[in-house]
This record gives C-alpha cells, structure tokens and sequence, in this order.
C-alpha cells in the first residue's frame, strides 16, 4: 500500500520555541494532505488541508497563524508549530490518499508526539 | 457535535472469543466508512472498508456490517488474538463533499487477553 512518512516522532522543547514536522508521501503524488491532532483519549480531529500549491484550508477554531503549513511540492507537507506553548502538547498526524485509488482510504504518516515544556 | 460515535471506550475479550466494536453515526449524506487500529505513538493503519450500497464487507477475520436505517455499524473480529489490542477508531465519509476528509470516532480500546 501508499506510504506516509512523517518526522520526528518525537518532539520536546521549550515554550516558546517553533516546531517544524514533515509530512511525506514515498511512493505517491499527493496534491492534498490532511493534518490532524490527537489529544490523550480524544477523537483524531482535522486541523488542516494542505494543498500543494495554494493556501491550506483550516478547520474552525485552527489558528493559521499558529499552525502554518506549506505544501511547496507534491510529495511534501510541513507544519510549523509557531511559538509552541503546553497546551500545543499533542499527537500530530499527517495523511494522504493514493490517487491510483478509488479508495476513500487515508494513509496516515506514524505521528509526531510534541511536548511542550 | 460529534457526527461519528463509539459509545464503548474500551472492550476486553477472550482469545479465541468474537470482538464486536460498534460505531453509531448521525450524518445521513456519509456514505463510505472505515475502520482503523491504532497502537499507541503511531498513525493509524487502515484495516477496513464498507460502502453505503453494501451491509457487510469481509476481509479474513474482519468483519464490518452497515445498518443505514439505524446509522450503525460494527466491526467483528474472529477469532480474536491478542496481536488484535488495539485502539479501533471508526470513520466516516461524505464521498465527493468540498474537502473529503474522514470524521473519526474517539476510539475504542480493544484487549484480547491470552
């Protein structure tokens, strides 16, 4: 199947501080990415569509500002965390579809946990 | 509002034993579901599909059955085995909607004991 790579899977820093992480697609071309966040025992909830090559689309209640995300190519998504503070703490998850599917499926990158101290 | 429900956050089971994972939706325009299993610190891999003009969809041990008038579905596992623990979360899409993403439940967690 289609592979999502993302980096780092863990991230520690200080408040304060930007955090970038990459969202890749291997083996496919990916025009669209999502990011999601995972908070301990919560749901997986959209943050963003990344679109290469135009603005990422935000889902209500994202800060664009805090969450920049750039999609410069179509096998590369980032997301910067800007000016991290604890409650960014989160499990960030990246995912794409295969365009070679007809699959509604997402492959999902294997996530960075960030802590903000 | 949440639009895709798992009632149960956990679920313990015998090795060997039927796992039976429910999911409950609202939104009458999904029309594709999905079932994923998550271990902790890792994305979530895909494990099943069902299309709205289907009710069940098999895949080996995998099982998932879709109630459209009761907006229900569930996942079967069988047998069970402990590889199977795991955090199954259901998801929901609306094929063709402005941004074709999927809408997750919260999850639940599965714990097949040996």
């Amino acid at each position: 199947g289609a592979v999502v790579s993302q980096h780092p899977s863990r991230v520690i820093c200080k408040s304060g501080t930007s955090v970038k992480i990459e969202c890749r697609s291997l083996d496919f071309q990916a025009t669209t990415m999502f990011w999601y966040r995972q908070f301990p025992k919560q749901s997986l909830m959209l943050m963003a569509t990344s679109n290469e090559g135009s603005k990422a689309t935000y889902e209500q209640g994202v800060e664009k500002d805090k969450f920049l995300i750039n999609h410069a190519s179509l096998t590369l998504s980032t997301l910067t965390v800007t000016s991290a503070h604890p409650e960014d703490s989160s499990f960030y998850i990246c995912s794409a579809r295969d365009p070679r599917s007809s699959s509604e499926k997402l492959f999902f990158g294997s996530g960075t946990q960030l802590s903000v101290l | 509002d949440q639009q895709v429900k798992q009632n149960s956050p956990s679920l313990s089971v015998q090795e060997g034993r039927i796992s039976i994972l429910n999911c409950d939706y609202t939104n009458s325009m999904f029309d594709y579901f999905l079932w994923y299993k998550k271990y902790p610190a890792e994305g979530p891999t895909f494990l099943i599909s069902i299309s709205s003009i289907k009710d069940k969809n098999e895949d080996g041990r995998f099982t998932v059955f879709l109630n459209k008038s009761a907006k229900h579905l569930s996942l079967h596992i069988v047998p069970s085995q402990p590889g199977d623990s795991a955090v199954y979360f259901c998801a929901a899409s609306n094929y063709g909607g402005s941004q074709g993403n999927l809408i997750f439940g919260k999850g639940t967690k599965l714990s097949v004991k040996p």
